[in-house]
Order: C-alpha cells, then sequence, then structure tokens
C-alpha cells in the first residue's frame, strides 16, 4: 500500500448505530488530518493530530470521536449521528504543521457515509 | 471571518480554449495557499504551494499565481483529462493547524 488509505470506503448506517472509520498513511508523516466534504460546501476541517497529539479540534460535535494511537492510523469513531453528518470523509497526512513546505497535505479516497 | 472564494463556480471549455480560475481569500493572515485537483471519487490532489506575492508556479498546462488578495490558476491550452474540480486552501499564518478550503471550480474541457 502506498499513500493514504481509508476504509471502508462507503459505509451505510442508522442514526443509533456505532461505527469506525480507519485513516494509514504509508509516507512516514507526523501529521494528520479529518476533513468533512459535503455537497457544494468547502472542505471543513475537523480534528489535527501531530506526533499523537490533538492539535485541534474545530468544533466538532462529540458524536464524532478523533483516535490517533500512532503517527501512522486515525481513527473517526462516529455514535447516534444525524442524516446531515452524510458527507465524504478525507483522511490527510503531512509530514509536519510548521508553517512550511512539509505542511502538504495527502489525502485518502475518502469515506463516503450515509446516515438514515 | 477567514474566507475563500472560488469563481467560477463551474467553467466549461473547448479543448485548446485557455482561461483563469480564482481564488480570493479574506484571512487575516496568509502562511501559505495551496492548489488541489480533485477528481470524482477521489481525495484532492496536491499540484502548488505558493507563499508570497509575486510567486509563480508551473506543471505541465497549469500556472499558479499569487497576489495579495488572490491567486489564479491559469490554465493554458486544457485537454479532456484536465477536466476535474480544482479546491484552493490557505494555511493561517497565527495557527498552522488551521487550513481553509474553497468550494472549488468545477472545470469540463470538452474535445
Amino acid at each position: 500500500e502506498t499513500g493514504v488509505t481509508q476504509t471502508p470506503r462507503h459505509l451505510v448506517m442508522g442514526m443509533t448505530n456505532k461505527k469506525s472509520l480507519k485513516c494509514e498513511q504509508h509516507l512516514g508523516h507526523n501529521a494528520m488530518y479529518w476533513y468533512k466534504q459535503s455537497a457544494k460546501k468547502p472542505l471543513e476541517l475537523m480534528f489535527v493530530y501531530n506526533f499523537k497529539e490533538q492539535t485541534e479540534n474545530n468544533s466538532v460535535p462529540s458524536r464524532f470521536s478523533p483516535e490517533c494511537p500512532n503517527s501512522s492510523h486515525l481513527f473517526l469513531h462516529l455514535h447516534t449521528l444525524q442524516p446531515e453528518d452524510s458527507a465524504l470523509y478525507l483522511c490527510a497526512s503531512s509530514q509536519g504543521t510548521s508553517g512550511g513546505a512539509e505542511d502538504t497535505q495527502y489525502f485518502g479516497p475518502g469515506t463516503r457515509l450515509t446516515v438514515l | 471571518e477567514d474566507q475563500v472564494t472560488q469563481s467560477p463556480e463551474a467553467l466549461r471549455l473547448q479543448e485548446g480554449e485557455s482561461s483563469s480560475l480564482n481564488c480570493s481569500y479574506t484571512v487575516s493572515g496568509l502562511r501559505g495557499l495551496f492548489w488541489y485537483r480533485q477528481d470524482p471519487g477521489k481525495g484532492p490532489e496536491f499540484l502548488f504551494t505558493l507563499y508570497s506575492a509575486g510567486e509563480e508556479k508551473e506543471k505541465e498546462r497549469l500556472k499558479a499565481t499569487l497576489t495579495k488578495k488572490e491567486s489564479f490558476l491559469h490554465i493554458t491550452a486544457p485537454k479532456p483529462e484536465d477536466s476535474a474540480t480544482y479546491l484552493c486552501a490557505v494555511q493561517d499564518l497565527n495557527n498552522f493547524n488551521k487550513f481553509y478550503f474553497g468550494s472549488g471550480t468545477k472545470l469540463n474541457v470538452k474535445p
């Protein structure tokens, strides 16, 4: 595997379900990100992790719970979601977040989430 | 409020017809401006980073430029394979963890 991978690619869940999205990066990067992409709207930054530590939480509802066990893996745990949470969830990684070229983000293919 | 606006929302070109996409921003401080290409069903693919006004970067038929308030992505003699949504994003000078994206320009190049 190369680059940034995400599983599953598609997920349909009910509002009472609990599910998790997984992201893995094979680039040796130290920072990882979760974004939400809804139709006709800009990508919304949700969470940022640097060296496994959360450094940004963009006022995301608590029904979204991130987990970063190491610099290569990032999870997004989902529970009691709403239909308006249906979107493409993108994971990205970068070498760092120090304000230079290493901040360039590389994205995975995303997980298409549908909440019924 | 920090904001990134892209125009036009959609653009249809004939093959070989050059044009430009615009990204304007109103962030309090800009550390870097990024251009990405996104194909349907895929994640954004990195194209360029620009850091200061006057800077230009080129890659094949694409050239990105930056001023103090906006960036342009110039597409010279486009081909159908250039069809995609082009996204721009700015990195906050005051918080390198924050990135603001525009809604994108959907480009369709017809043969």
